[in-house]
């Protein structure tokens, strides 16, 4: 079955550490996004590639990075000079046919910063 | 700047409740507007919507599209303790040619 795999589920970090949050999807999809989620607050867009190699800044993207390298994959990782890093990490990809859109989504990661 | 505001923010029912949800956008290169129930994790999809005027239907849900008014809203009819969720409105488009997202309404059903 096609989808979007996040990993890992939960994820710990201390202070002053970087860690990469993985995102996988095998549905051919063109464009992948990585959000962050706030207690409260909605999704806030970190990064987003529209294609292989390349990948453009979002309205927070200081303190992290990414890279395309792949189709199938677009890796988060969250380094130290992100000052709040303990959140909900959503990915996401969508597809294109025509005017019709469809978003899917992986089921997160929750990290904690220890 | 596109943007997407839902309204309300967070809303309190009874079971067996009718209620309608909102979402108003100024989005350039409008492509198509989704429905998300998010509940513990990853949101889950409900509708897409394209076309205006075209009512999509799925048991108690509903939504309906207004794009020369810039709206949608989002129907639940005879609300059940499940659909305690934050909905979100999401518009695939704007100047980036990407995913806009409301900040969703948190909708609470008490039993």
């Amino acid at each position: 079955d096609g989808g979007i795999t996040q990993s890992p589920k939960y994820l710990f970090r201390k202070e002053g550490q970087n860690v990469t949050l993985s995102c996988e999807q095998n549905l051919n999809h063109d464009a992948m996004y990585w959000y962050r989620q706030d207690p409260g607050q909605g999704l806030r867009l970190i990064y987003y590639s529209q294609i292989v190699n390349d990948f453009q800044k979002g309205d927070i993207a200081e303190g992290y990075s990414v890279s395309r390298e792949k189709k199938e994959s677009f890796p988060l990782t969250v380094t130290s000079a992100q000052k709040n890093p303990t959140a909900f990490y959503l990915c996401a990809s969508t597809n294109r046919r025509g005017a019709r859109t469809e978003a899917f989504f992986g089921q997160g990661t929750r990290l904690t910063v220890v | 700047e596109d943007k997407v505001v839902q309204s309300p923010l967070s809303l309190v029912v009874h079971e067996g409740d009718t209620v309608t949800l909102n979402c108003s956008y100024e989005v350039t290169n409008f492509r198509s507007l989704l429905w998300y129930k998010q509940e513990k994790k990853a949101p889950t999809f409900l509708f897409m919507l394209t076309s205006s005027g075209i009512e999509k239907k799925s048991g108690r849900l509903s939504s309906i599209l207004d794009k020369k008014e810039l709206f949608s809203i989002l129907n639940i009819t005879a609300t059940q303790t499940g659909d305690s969720a934050v909905y979100l409105c999401v518009f695939y488009g704007g100047s980036q040619g990407n995913l806009i997202f409301g900040k969703g309404t948190k909708l609470s059903v008490k039993p």
